[in-house]
């Protein structure tokens, strides 16, 4: 059965500094993962995805996202935060073997706050 | 090209009411999806569809009917509201994932509505 699990409920950093935001999966098969970021009072938009190919993805405004099958690991880096990054952040698990769109997890989500 | 649509942003009902959610999507995408947002719980699928005249049920689909008459056009309803379905609804569209081999299949998400049930 797939999940996916946001080990961090909140993440704060200084703007300046690193984000990492992590994102642990399970799936039966080969998944895509995605990460969708949500700014307040907003629809979700992509930021990036892996779909088995190159496993560091990049995304927009300078994320990125090493896929670790070993560690069943996606999480999500930005070398230097910046105000406009404070949102909230999912990380999503999709099987591309169904049609089926119950095969499309989502995670609880991360909010990221970027202090000063 | 407007994306995805949603309407109405805000609502507010009384138990009991009914209403309607309308999205649309001019993206020509086979599969349509709404969403329920409530903190600390991520989205939660309601139902979905795979293509014109198709819908089927997600994880949270009870107190909720949608209809998909047109391609573009994906409606959800509820019946009698109850002060649970409090939430932000999300609409989403998505080309066949299984067609597309995994790079189409992301999703493209509505603004959302906020739906108070007092």
């Amino acid at each position: 059965a797939q999940s996916v699990t946001q080990l961090d409920s909140h993440v704060s950093v200084s703007e300046g500094t690193p984000v990492l935001l992590r994102c642990n999966y399970s799936s039966s098969y080969s998944p895509s993962l995605f990460w969708y970021v949500q700014h307040p009072n907003k629809g979700l938009q992509l930021l990036l995805k892996y779909t088995s190919a190159a496993t560091l993805v990049k995304g927009i405004n300078g994320f990125e996202a090493e896929f670790k099958k070993s560690e069943t690991s996606f999480h999500l880096t930005k070398p230097s935060a910046h105000m406009s990054d404070a949102a909230e952040y999912f990380c999503v698990v999709s099987d591309p073997g169904y049609s089926s769109a119950s095969k499309i997890i989502f995670g609880s989500g991360t909010r990221l706050s970027i202090r000063p | 090209n407007a994306g995805v649509t949603q309407t109405p942003k805000f609502r507010v009902l009384k138990t009991g009411q009914s209403m309607t959610l309308l999205c649309a999507q001019d993206m020509n995408h086979e599969y349509m999806y709404w969403y329920r947002q409530d903190p600390g719980m991520g989205l939660r699928l309601i139902h979905y569809s795979v293509g014109e005249g198709t819908t089927a049920k997600g994880e949270v689909p009870d107190g909720y009917n949608v209809s998909r008459l047109k391609k573009q056009n994906f409606l959800l309803g509820l019946e009698s509201a109850a002060p649970s379905q409090t939430s932000v609804y999300f609409c989403a569209s998505s080309f066949n994932p299984r067609l597309a081999g995994g790079p189409g299949s992301e999703q493209y998400f509505g603004p959302g509505t906020r739906l108070t049930v007092t």
